[in-house]
């Protein structure tokens, strides 16, 4: 069963840019998750999706967004992006509630 | 929202010592617990988890934790450490029917061999 992959594994952008990321959950999890991993912050909950709607939020601007397609593909957008934007982000799939988490390797964004 | 709060940032032992690592978290109702470990340059993975039942619960590669509720504590431990285990320890809670995760800042786990 393949794991949870997310693409790019690396990517730089100029302040102000915008980026997409995507992730694709293991096969029949219809839960992902999204979350920032900085040396400052450690790790934060930016929001989750099932079934094509956000089912929950964090504490992020709004220029963090994301969505979620039918076969349960997940995509998160930055607008505008700043420095502070720097960090590994990492995509999370789950059957349902109360059960694991599967992590993907993450994506490191480097903004300059 | 939940919080989850682990006491030690960098713990470093000599192999074959016993390890606790401490997990505490602040949320008033039902509550699955987590411990993720990170090794260098590898994704988060899961090494035990607790949803309900036992309060003692036993993961991979040795490790156990225990779910203490009056305490609202989950504590890592593993009776003889190997230098293998170095990595970064995260401990997550969700609250019950619910997949907004929140993680402890983590703890480095150093063992000299």
């Amino acid at each position: 069963k393949a794991g949870v992959t997310q693409t790019p594994r690396y990517l730089i952008k100029t302040r102000g840019q915008q980026v997409t990321l995507s992730c694709s959950p293991i096969s029949g999890h219809r839960s992902v998750s999204w979350y920032q991993q900085t040396p400052g912050q450690g790790l934060q909950f930016l929001f989750e999706y099932f079934s094509e709607t956000q089912r929950n939020k964090g504490n992020f601007p709004g220029r963090f967004s994301g969505r979620q397609f039918s076969n349960s593909r997940s995509e998160m957008n930055v607008s505008t992006l700043e420095l502070g934007d720097s960090a590994l982000y990492l995509c999370a799939s789950s059957a349902e509630f109360n059960t694991e988490a599967f992590f993907g390797q993450g994506t490191r964004l480097t903004v300059v | 929202a939940q919080s989850v709060s682990q006491h030690n940032h960098h713990v470093i032992l000599s192999e074959a010592a016993s390890l606790e690592l401490g997990c505490n978290y602040s949320y008033g109702g039902t509550v699955n617990l987590f411990w993720y470990v990170q090794y260098p340059g590898q994704h988060l993975q899961l090494l035990l988890k607790y949803f309900s039942g036992d309060p003692l619960v036993k993961g991979i590669k040795g490790f156990e934790a225990e779910f203490i509720k009056s305490k609202f504590s989950f504590n890592l431990r593993k009776p003889s450490v190997q230098w293998s285990d170095t990595a970064e320890y995260f401990c997550a809670v969700t609250s019950y029917n619910n997949n907004d995760m929140r993680f402890g800042a983590g703890t480095r786990l150093t063992v000299k061999p």
